[in-house]
């Protein structure tokens, strides 16, 4: 158990739609990063929220947009949802900032199908 | 981009045998962490080496790191059937954004 929990575990959405994944983070865990994963890769960084502000992000277009709140749980939303999005979103939180080589842990990831 | 690199793709064990991977990078690293993740399920943490460590060890797991040559291994001893999974390397990196990176994954098969 890594303290970190994700919903909704799988979903379906029809392109151009939007939606949200949810994550909530171990207590005191004030950094959490979001993962895209396709099928037969590995993780892809999307963003990163140190005390409810994004302090970095990867390549990913602005469609996909972040919150997080002072109770350690986070969103990861997506608008205009494409077929490519279809993948495994992951949530993982560390204490502090990354940058100190903390540990990253994983959620077991929501899985969202995009026809 | 992916910037660690997992060698095998993929290892076919039998039980008992040990399993080394390896993990290849391009750029300077603060970390390095190993994962484990079941078939569709989450990253399981296994072990962090920081780039001033050479070998770490936990329980039947031993992670290598050189810096010089920009590579780690992961060696798992006396495999089990339960480590039957996908092993990845994520390389923490300071150049920008502070982010990790994961590499594209060995897939062990352990045979009873």
């Amino acid at each position: 158990e890594t303290g970190v929990t994700q919903s909704p575990t799988h979903l379906i959405k029809t392109r151009g739609q939007q939606v949200t994944l949810r994550c909530s983070s171990q207590s005191g865990h004030n950094t959490v990063s979001w993962y895209q994963q396709a099928l037969g890769q590995g993780p892809q960084f999307i963003f990163q929220y140190y005390r409810e502000e994004e302090n970095g992000r990867g390549n990913f277009p602005p469609r996909f947009s972040g919150l997080q709140f002072p109770n350690y749980s986070s969103e990861l939303n997506v608008n205009a949802l494409e077929l490519d999005d279809s993948a495994l979103y992951l949530c993982a939180s560390s204490p502090g900032q990354t940058s100190s080589g903390n540990t990253i842990y994983f959620g077991e990831g929501s899985w969202l199908t995009v026809v | 981009s992916q910037q660690g690199e997992e060698d095998p793709q993929a290892l076919s064990i039998q039980e008992g045998e040990n399993a080394t991977m390896n993990c290849s990078y391009k750029t300077s690293i603060n970390n390095l962490q190993w994962y484990r993740q079941n078939s569709g399920r989450g990253l399981v943490h296994l072990i962090l080496i920081r780039s001033n460590e050479r070998e770490k060890h936990s329980g039947r797991l031993r992670v290598t790191l050189d810096t010089s040559k920009k590579s780690s291994s992961l060696l798992i001893t006396a495999s089990r059937a339960a480590d039957t999974a996908s092993y990845f390397c994520a390389t923490g990196t300071a150049s920008g954004t502070y982010k990790y990176i994961f590499g594209t994954g060995t897939r062990l098969k352990v045979l009873a």
